[in-house]
């Protein structure tokens, strides 16, 4: 969905190096989701954030840590990057509204490999 | 734990046929359920959801089927084409969880010429 950018899109990095991965969204959304893909899984959630002021852990939030800078900005870091985080890195967000179902909208993702 | 699991990790159906993707769920706490469809090297794409207060939900081309009784959910791809050839997850949002979907495994779907 182009209303929800992530940078970069692609990243190889070495074991202990400090990485930030970048999610920017047009859409207006108050909700914000980063969450993780390994090969063949489904997706879990690391961390997610309702508006600027919130931040909230997910199932598999050790290692890493977010930034909400603005409503449409939300910032995934690894502070030590270690080879099992090698994964694809999937960007969301939502917008909780009277009679929707807070259906998420994911970025293109970013596929991250630590060497 | 509560979970949302697949029955099937692939499925191969015959373009221009019909296509059913299952998916179990162990909560009844559920307050609806989202079907994802993801093409290789994409995001996640919403197809449809249905609330738990409902047993159908038609969308173009797809049709989801929720029975509560047995705890399985279904999504109907009417005449399979080749640009159905994805990954396909449900998702569950639990009633009261605040935040997130539980996620399924996935079901690889391949069109067969």
């Amino acid at each position: 969905d182009a209303d929800v950018t992530q940078t970069p899109r692609n990243r190889i990095t070495k074991t202990g190096k400090r990485i930030m991965l970048e999610c920017s969204q047009t859409k207006g959304h108050d909700r914000m989701y980063w969450y993780r893909q390994d090969p063949g899984l489904g997706l879990r959630l690391i961390y997610y954030s309702f508006d600027v002021k919130d931040i909230n852990k997910g199932e598999i939030s050790d290692g890493y840590s977010v930034s909400r800078q603005a409503q449409a900005k939300f910032s995934l870091s690894l502070e030590s990057a270690i080879p099992n985080q090698t994964a694809l890195y999937f960007c969301a967000t939502s917008d909780i509204r009277a009679g929707s179902t807070d259906t998420q909208y994911f970025g293109p993702g970013t596929r991250l490999t630590v060497l | 734990g509560e979970s949302v699991g697949l029955h099937l990790p692939t499925l191969s159906v015959q373009e221009g046929d019909n296509s059913i993707i299952n998916c179990a769920y162990s909560n009844s706490a559920s307050d609806y359920f989202i079907w994802y469809k993801q093409e290789s090297g994409k995001g996640p794409q919403f197809i449809i959801d249905i609330r738990s207060n409902m047993d159908k939900r038609q969308g173009q081309r797809v049709t989801v089927l929720l029975n509560k009784t047995v705890k399985h959910l279904s999504l109907q791809i009417a005449a399979t084409q080749p640009g159905d050839s994805a990954v396909y997850f449900c998702a569950e949002n639990i009633r009261d969880s605040n935040y997130q979907l539980i996620w399924g495994a996935g079901t690889k779907l391949i069109i067969k010429p």
